[in-house]
């Protein structure tokens, strides 16, 4: 099966940076990845399919990009309600794997 | 508006059994591929389990195989997970999750439902 790794795990940024978060398949998904957005408490939210497409609502600071292995998703400038542990998730065939995550805060 | 609504989870033994249900409102449920993931306390996303919109394909995590069955019933617009042979590593949140696009088009999932928690624990 295709392994799934994030990094970094964990970032801490300030309000107005860019932020990067890399996602990584362990073999060739295309363009088949999605990104989700977990805050405390909530349930997870999807912000990008297809590598790059924004979800409708996703506000225009999220992009993503990649295809093959590795994905990248940005946001160009970190807003106080970004704070949220973020997934990556293939989805070119079973199994849908997740990523760990990566837990985004504000310094 | 789409709903999803999780119920049937609760405090079960180790070796037990468990029928979790999804009742989808607001949207063509006959017409969307459904998803089961979990999550443990404190950790991250895992993914369960997939039925196709007519039910004729289902996939499942190495984790859960053989022990887990999704199924739907489309006259009744639910989906179901029942899980066997429950193990402690099987305490997660469990929710259902509608894809964005219908009849086996893959883009992730743009509903979720609220989740329902299932402790195994003795």
């Amino acid at each position: 099966d295709i392994q799934m790794t994030q990094s970094p795990s964990s970032l801490s940024a300030s309000e107005g940076d860019r932020v990067t978060i890399t996602c990584r398949a362990s073999q060739g998904i295309t363009s088949y990845l999605a990104w989700y957005q977990q805050k405390p408490g909530k349930v997870p939210k999807l912000l990008i399919y297809a590598a790059s497409t924004l979800e409708s609502g996703i506000p225009s600071r999220f992009s993503g990009s990649g295809s093959g292995t590795d994905f990248t998703l940005t946001i160009s400038s970190l807003q106080p309600e970004d704070v949220a542990t973020y997934y990556c998730q293939k989805y070119d065939s079973a199994p849908f794997t997740f990523g760990p995550g990566t837990k985004v805060d504000i310094k | 508006q789409v709903q999803l609504v999780e119920s049937g989870g609760g405090v079960v033994q180790p070796g037990r059994s468990l029928r979790l249900s999804c009742a989808a409102s607001g949207f063509t449920f006959s017409s969307y591929d459904m998803h089961w993931v979990r999550q443990a306390p404190g950790k991250g996303l895992e993914w369960v389990a997939v039925i196709s919109y007519d039910g004729s394909n289902k996939y499942y995590a190495d984790s859960v195989k053989g022990r887990f069955t999704i199924s739907r019933d489309n006259s009744k617009n639910t989906l179901y997970l029942q899980m066997t042979s429950l193990r402690a590593e099987d305490t997660a949140v469990y929710y259902c999750a509608k894809e964005k696009f219908a009849y086996d088009i893959l883009t992730g999932y743009n509903y979720w439902g609220q989740g329902t928690l299932v402790t195994v624990s003795s």
